[in-house]
């Protein structure tokens, strides 16, 4: 079965400093792979998508994404963190199902930005 | 244009209640989730529509739930006799046809079983 891992459940880091949000799915084909922020009390937000084609994947707000085969790894990157980028993150696997195109969402990383 | 909106944003209710969550999907949007999202959890599929094709309630947790989508376009989520393990925030989601396309999210509607 389809699954998404988060092994991350808090991070904290200091503002100006680098970012990296792990990610490893599972998926017996080429995966569509999707990073969404959310904010306290809002909706979820798109922050880049990998289909197919170049493995690194550039996203809104400074974010890009690496997509890994080896490793089934679709990390997400910042190299510099503002104090608003504080939210919790999810990583999320597309695949269909019986039919259906469904959503695989990992349990989310809370990213706490330090002044 | 506008987002998806999701109505209400806060409902208390009490166990035993029944409770109607509201979705109003991007205009033209042909597929709508719902999910649900506990506290310190990701989000759980709950059901999907596509078009006029039957939905696919494989997630829906009991048959205390139920949705509809009417006109292809706002959708309603039922709970009936609430309770309390059913306390989450239900957040919709609208896209266009093709997976290929982005997922919008509403804010979400956060129902609290008392």
């Amino acid at each position: 079965a389809q699954s998404v891992t988060q092994p991350d459940i808090h991070i904290t880091v200091s503002e100006g400093a680098s970012l990296e949000l792990r990610c490893n799915y599972s998926y017996g084909a080429t995966p569509y792979l999707f990073w969404y922020v959310q904010s306290p009390g809002q909706g979820l937000q798109l922050l880049l998508k990998y289909f197919s084609g170049d493995t690194l994947v550039q996203g809104i707000k400074g974010f890009e994404a690496e997509f890994k085969r080896s490793q089934s790894s679709f990390n997400l990157r910042k190299p510099s963190v503002h104090w608003s980028d504080a939210a919790e993150y999810f990583c999320a696997v597309g695949s269909t199902t019986s039919g259906t195109y469904k959503y695989i969402f990992g349990t989310g990383t809370r990213l706490k930005v330090l002044a | 244009g506008a987002g998806v909106s999701q109505s209400p944003s806060n409902k208390v209710t009490e166990k035993g209640k029944d409770v109607e969550l509201r979705c109003d999907p991007i205009s033209g949007h042909t597929a709508l989730y719902w999910y649900r999202q506990s506290l310190g959890q990701g989000l759980e599929f709950l059901i999907y529509f596509q078009g006029n094709s039957a939905p696919d309630k494989s997630g829906l947790p009991s048959d205390r739930f139920s949705a509809e989508r009417t006109g292809g376009s706002v959708s309603t989520l039922t709970i009936q006799r609430t309770q309390q393990e059913d306390s989450a925030v239900y957040l919709c989601a609208s896209r266009q046809a093709l997976s290929t396309d982005t997922q919008y999210f509403g804010p979400g509607t956060r129902l609290t079983v008392l």
